[in-house]
C-alpha cells in the first residue's frame, strides 16, 4: 500500500492567515492526489482533485500543488468557515489511502 | 441531483451480523464505482474498498479483506457493506462514496458522499 503522511497534525491560525498543509506519499503517485475538508459530524467534502484542480463550488482561496511524492494544500486567507480537519488521499492505485488528517484550529 | 442515501444507525452485539446499504440516485448507477470509508470515533478516514456496480468487480484494502464484504445490486441501485460477525472494534461511522472519475484504477477524487451510517457494537 502507498502510505500518506500529512504535516502538521494540527495547526493554529487566525482569520486572514495563509496556511499550508503538506502531504507526502511513500512512492510516486504522479498528480493523483485529492484534498478533502471535514467538519465535525459531517461527511468530507472534496476540495482539490488531480493535485491542483479546484472542485466545482470550492472558493478560490484553496489551491493545491505538487506531483510525484510531495503535495501541498494552501488556504490563502483563512475564513471562519475554514476551521476543520483536512485530509489528503492518493488516487493513483488501490487501495486509495488517506493521510492521517490535519486539524486546523482557531488561534 | 446525485444522491447517496445510507441506511440508519445500528446498535449490535459482538458476534452479530450486519448489512448496511447505500442507495444511489440521480445518475447512472452502473457507470460509477462506489467505495466505503470507515471513520472510528475521533479518528481519521480509512479506505475500505470499492465496487464497480456494473460488473461487481471489487477491490478491498488489505486491512479489511476478509473482515467485510462489499456488494451491489444494480437492479435497485444499492451498494452494501456487510459483516458476518461484528466486533467492538467495528464501532465507527461508515460512509459510502462515489469517485468523480475512475479510469484504469486511477481515481479522480470522491465528489459524492453518503450521510454516513453509525454502527455501534457493544455487549
Amino acid at each position: 500500500d502507498i502510505q500518506m503522511t500529512q504535516s502538521p497534525s494540527s495547526v493554529s491560525a487566525s482569520v486572514g492567515d495563509r496556511v499550508t498543509i503538506t502531504c507526502r506519499a511513500s512512492q510516486g503517485i504522479s498528480s493523483w492526489l485529492a484534498w478533502y475538508q471535514q467538519k465535525p459530524g459531517k461527511a468530507p467534502k472534496l476540495l482539490i482533485y488531480a493535485a491542483s484542480s479546484l472542485h466545482s463550488g470550492v472558493p478560490s482561496r484553496f489551491s493545491g500543488s505538487g506531483s510525484g511524492t510531495d503535495f501541498t494544500l494552501t488556504i490563502s486567507s483563512l475564513q471562519p468557515e475554514d476551521f476543520a480537519t483536512y485530509y489528503c488521499q492518493q488516487a493513483n492505485s488501490f487501495p486509495y489511502t488517506f493521510g492521517q488528517g490535519t486539524k486546523l484550529e482557531i488561534k | 441531483e446525485v444522491q447517496l442515501v445510507q441506511s440508519g444507525a445500528e446498535v449490535k452485539k459482538p458476534g452479530e451480523s450486519l448489512k448496511i446499504s447505500c442507495k444511489g440516485s440521480g445518475y447512472s448507477f452502473t457507470s460509477y464505482w462506489i467505495g466505503w470509508v470507515r471513520q472510528m470515533p475521533g479518528k481519521g478516514l480509512e479506505w475500505m474498498g470499492i465496487i464497480n456496480p456494473g460488473d461487481s468487480d471489487t477491490r478491498y484494502s488489505p486491512s479489511f479483506r476478509g473482515q467485510v464484504t462489499i456488494s451491489a445490486d444494480k437492479s435497485i441501485t444499492t451498494a452494501y457493506l456487510q459483516w458476518s460477525s461484528l466486533m467492538a472494534s467495528d464501532t465507527a461511522m461508515y460512509y459510502c462514496a462515489r469517485p468523480l472519475t475512475m479510469v484504469r484504477g486511477v481515481m479522480g477524487g470522491i465528489d459524492y458522499w453518503g450521510q454516513g451510517t453509525l454502527v455501534t457494537v457493544s455487549s
